[in-house]
């Protein structure tokens, strides 16, 4: 699989948008990029994945460039409760079964 | 719905002294399985999977086991524990080849 660059960190006021990067730019056409975010802890929680469409959901977007070497995951109104540490994985689908995590970007939204 | 469970949600044990975590799927069939170790402030590590009873594969050399005696139930074992064991632990699940893999809610671990 892919292997993923994120910040480290980054802060968000509350309300905003938060944007968080993630560069992969060494996808391969069979991989998804997957979203997930760890608050302290507790287990991961799932948001989003695509493969080269954006997508949306209840709980954000996936921005993916056209040469999908990045994506954007946003989470357009940002709360306190979204302070977690947000995690890009790329991987195939239709081998394996592994999901190898990151370290992630620690979001942290300021009131 | 699919739910997951794992337990103890916490315990201390002392060096030497044995482990086992239990986790259990409800909700699903002939899940795929995982065990996930986050040592403090790092990220998270791949222990083991497996697609089936009996069918275990290791990522990472170390005095943890895991096995899996009936479809829906995974379990991190060790017989000795080290210092080094300390940390949250994770089990999850997934469908199907390559699909989406969701949490449970974690089991901390400390060595003393």
């Amino acid at each position: 699989d892919a292997k993923t660059t994120q910040p480290t960190s980054m802060d968000c006021a509350e309300g905003r948008a938060a944007n968080l990067p993630c560069n992969h730019s060494t996808i391969s056409g069979n991989e998804y990029v997957y979203w997930y975010r760890q608050i302290h802890s507790q287990g991961p929680q799932y948001i989003i994945h695509g493969l080269k469409n954006n997508e949306t959901n209840e709980m954000a977007s996936l921005i993916i460039t056209e040469d999908r070497k990045s994506s954007t995951l946003i989470l357009p109104h940002a709360t306190l409760r979204d302070t977690a540490v947000y995690y890009c994985i790329v991987r195939k689908r239709d081998t394996g079964n592994q999901f190898y995590f990151g370290t992630g970007t620690s979001l942290t939204v300021i009131p | 719905s699919q739910t997951i469970h794992q337990w103890p949600a916490t315990l201390v044990q002392p060096v030497g002294s044995p482990l086992s975590l239990e986790c259990t799927v409800e909700g699903t069939s002939n899940p795929n399985l995982y065990w996930y170790r986050q040592a403090a402030g790092r990220g998270l590590q791949l222990l083991f999977y497996s697609v089936g009873i009996g069918q275990i594969s290791s990522e990472v050399p170390q005095n943890l086991s895991a096995s899996r005696p009936q479809d829906r139930q995974f379990i991190l074992s060790s017989k000795k524990l080290l210092l080094s064991d300390s940390g949250f632990y994770l089990c999850a699940w997934s469908v199907g080849i390559g699909n989406t893999i969701y949490f449970g809610e974690g089991s901390w671990l400390t060595v003393v």
